[in-house]
């Protein structure tokens, strides 16, 4: 059974703390996302890579940051957490470069900043 | 750019009766248009898409959709709900991996016995 796994289900965090949620998946895929959830937004995408050492930007990439140092790993990291970055957290990854392939997704951090 | 609109931010509807999920898409090119579903206090999975070919695309559930490219719809539909579909409903659209893979604002489905 694929599977993407998050590190932790629920995080409470303070203001100003640097956060990492992890994201490690097992189907070898080549590209992983990191989003954002908001009731009434969906989901939009903070970071994405294609690659091992690789990142690009999505649309909200505004005070997060990004590493994958393995295929299987793609973390999110939050520099000094605010409370507007209170929110659910998905990682997703999906094969190769068709556009048709299914994104398979994690079962998703919920982070609240205090 | 992509966008991707979903009427109704919550839907109720009872045990037995029709489901309609409403999503409307723009794209300049032809678009890969997916649903997928969220039940509580997970994350998303895939319920159907469409990309070329057959335009009415069944999925997991008893669940369907037809994707109708005049009026740019991909509306999902299910004969008879069951309690068990209360979740919450995305509709997507991607015309290239990444950044184009652009979500709905989500609709919740409510199931009433």
């Amino acid at each position: 059974d694929v599977k993407v796994t998050q590190s932790s289900r629920y995080l409470v965090k303070r203001t100003g703390e640097k956060v990492f949620l992890e994201c490690v998946q097992d189907m070898d895929h080549e590209n992983m996302f990191w989003y954002r959830q908001d009731p009434g937004l969906g989901l939009r995408l903070i970071y994405f890579s294609y690659d091992v050492k690789m990142k690009e930007k999505g649309d909200i990439p505004e005070g997060y940051s990004v590493s994958r140092e393995k295929k299987e790993r793609f973390s999110l990291i939050l520099e000094s957490a605010s409370t507007n970055q209170t929110s659910m957290y998905l990682c997703a990854s999906i094969k190769g470069v068709e556009p048709s392939n299914e994104q398979f997704f994690g079962p998703g951090t919920r982070l609240t900043v205090l | 750019a992509q966008s991707v609109t979903q009427l109704g931010s919550h839907v109720s509807v009872s045990e037995g009766a029709l489901v309609l999920l409403r999503c409307n898409y723009s794209s300049s090119v032809p678009p890969y248009l997916f649903w997928y579903v969220q039940y509580p206090n997970q994350g998303l999975q895939l319920l159907l898409k469409y990309t070329t070919g057959a335009t009415l695309v069944k999925g997991i559930n008893g669940f369907e959709a037809e994707f109708k490219k005049s009026e740019t719809s991909f509306h999902l539909t299910k004969p008879s709900a069951h309690m068990s579909d209360a979740a919450e409903y995305f509709c997507a659209v991607t015309v290239t991996y990444g950044q184009n893979f652009v979500f709905g604002p989500g609709t919740r489905l409510s199931v009433l016995p």
